[in-house]
């Protein structure tokens, strides 16, 4: 069983819809969590970062970490054509800097 | 601008060639990683060195090898060793924190 568990899609919907994305992990020593946008043939960026259980805005974008479920999800509110890649959840113990990574959600938003 | 750039951006390898991907990074970040990306399988670490002169192994570090002789420098050869070597292999560098920032990637394909 991998340590990070996601749900690779594909996702389609339309513009301006909400989106979900989620992970799930199993290794409960994992504290710090983030989610990376990555478009085709690129390098991923990061969008957010959290540490820790609670919710983190920017702008349309909320990232929720759930530790007693071991589950963290990402919000995309008004969802745009432009936001259409592959986004990839990754997460570490507080003494690693090593990042184990989902295995990343493709998501298309359509016109 | 800061940031990370590696090279080259497509690069062909011969069965039983060795190959030095090129990482350089600008932000006086610490540490730097290496990962190798495949379809549907998230990013995988490779090796990572938290310091000038020292690296360790990753998860899939058999048939590649690094150096980290300068700050700014982190380069992979991927030797001929490596019987799978063709994937989209990324570098990453970060500071103390746990946010890792990506270069663009080199995709690497065996004839």
């Amino acid at each position: 069983q991998k340590e990070v568990e996601q749900d690779p899609g594909p996702l389609s919907v339309p513009e301006g819809a909400i989106v979900s994305l989620n992970c799930t992990y199993s290794n409960s020593a994992f504290q710090y969590f983030m989610w990376y946008r990555q478009y085709s043939r690129k390098g991923p960026e990061l969008l957010m970062y959290t540490y820790s259980s609670g919710n983190k805005e920017d702008g349309r974008f909320t990232a929720q970490v759930d530790k007693s479920s071991k589950y963290i999800s990402l919000f995309i509110r008004d969802s745009q054509p432009s936001d259409s890649a592959t986004y990839l959840c990754a997460m570490n113990r507080g003494s690693a800097r090593q990042l184990t990574f989902g295995s990343g959600t493709q998501l298309t938003v359509l016109p | 601008d800061g940031g990370i750039t590696q090279s080259p951006k497509y690069l062909f390898r011969k069965e039983g060639q060795n190959v030095t991907l090129s990482c350089e990074q600008n932000l006086n970040h610490d540490a730097m990683y290496w990962y190798r990306q495949d379809p549907g399988q998230g990013l995988r670490l490779i090796y990572y060195s938290q310091i000038v002169n020292d690296f360790q192994k990753g998860d899939i570090a058999e048939g590649y090898s690094v150096s980290r002789e300068k700050k700014e420098s982190f380069p992979l050869t991927v030797t001929s060793a490596q019987k799978n070597p063709t994937a989209f292999y990324l570098c990453a560098s970060s500071t103390f924190d746990h946010e890792q920032f990506f270069g663009p990637g080199t995709r690497l394909t065996v004839l």
